[in-house]
């Protein structure tokens, strides 16, 4: 049984840039939620998807943006990439309206130069 | 709002010695608390979770209980191991719901040597 996956686990962009990173949740959850890890820090909550709709959304600007796919995968989009957007992008899945808890990916490490 | 703070690492421990990692929250409500770890190069895994008061959450030798009174939710273990070396986030939600959004304090780093 497949946890969550992220993809790409890496990544390199220059300020400015736009970058899509993906997730695609544990098998049997349908409710994805995006979280930001900036280095020695505890994660921060972005937003949080469920039938494909923004359900919660953490102090997190515009430039921050998402999609769930029917399939319950989802892609985490930011744009007029910043030095301070560097950090471990992390997704986390768990099944709507249930008492279990959130599973998380490995994450994806992105890097602004 | 909500919000959880943690004592700062990194803490440095023998094998074998007993382990306390204090956590304490602000919460509106009735707010679900977790303990979560995280090894190098990984993401989070789920140690134990309480939801609601006097609930004690345990995992792999890891306790935790939930203290409405004292707003709290220390982790102990009574014998750590080399490879408990990792850094532990406490973390609560606003509700009994568990899925929804993790409020997270900035970790505790453990290291434990032989």
């Amino acid at each position: 049984d497949a946890g969550v996956t992220q993809s790409p686990t890496h990544l390199i962009k220059t300020r400015g840039q736009q970058v899509t990173l993906r997730c695609s949740p544990k098998s049997g959850h349908d409710t994805v939620s995006w979280y930001q890890q900036a280095l020695g820090q505890g994660p921060q909550f972005i937003f949080q998807y469920y039938e494909e709709e923004e359900r919660q959304r953490g102090n997190f600007p515009d430039r921050f943006s998402g999609h769930q796919f029917p399939n319950y995968s989802s892609e985490l989009n930011v744009n007029a990439l910043l030095l301070g957007d560097s950090a471990l992008y992390l997704c986390a899945s768990s099944p709507v309206g249930s008492n279990q808890p959130q599973h998380f990916g490995d994450g994806t490490r992105l890097s602004i130069l | 709002g909500n919000s959880v703070t943690q004592m700062e690492g990194p803490v440095t421990l023998s094998e074998e010695a007993f382990l306390t990692i204090n956590c304490t929250y602000t919460a509106t409500g009735y707010p679900s608390l977790f303990w979560y770890v995280q090894y190098p190069g990984e993401g989070l895994q789920l140690l134990l979770k309480a939801t609601k008061a006097d609930d004690k959450g345990s995992n792999k030798g890891f306790e935790a209980t939930y203290r409405k009174e004292t707003t709290s939710f220390h982790l102990e273990k009574g014998s750590v191991q080399v490879s408990d070396s990792a850094v532990y986030f406490c973390a609560l939600t606003p509700s009994p719901n568990s899925g929804y959004a993790l409020n997270f304090g900035k970790g505790t780093s453990l290291l434990v040597t032989p």
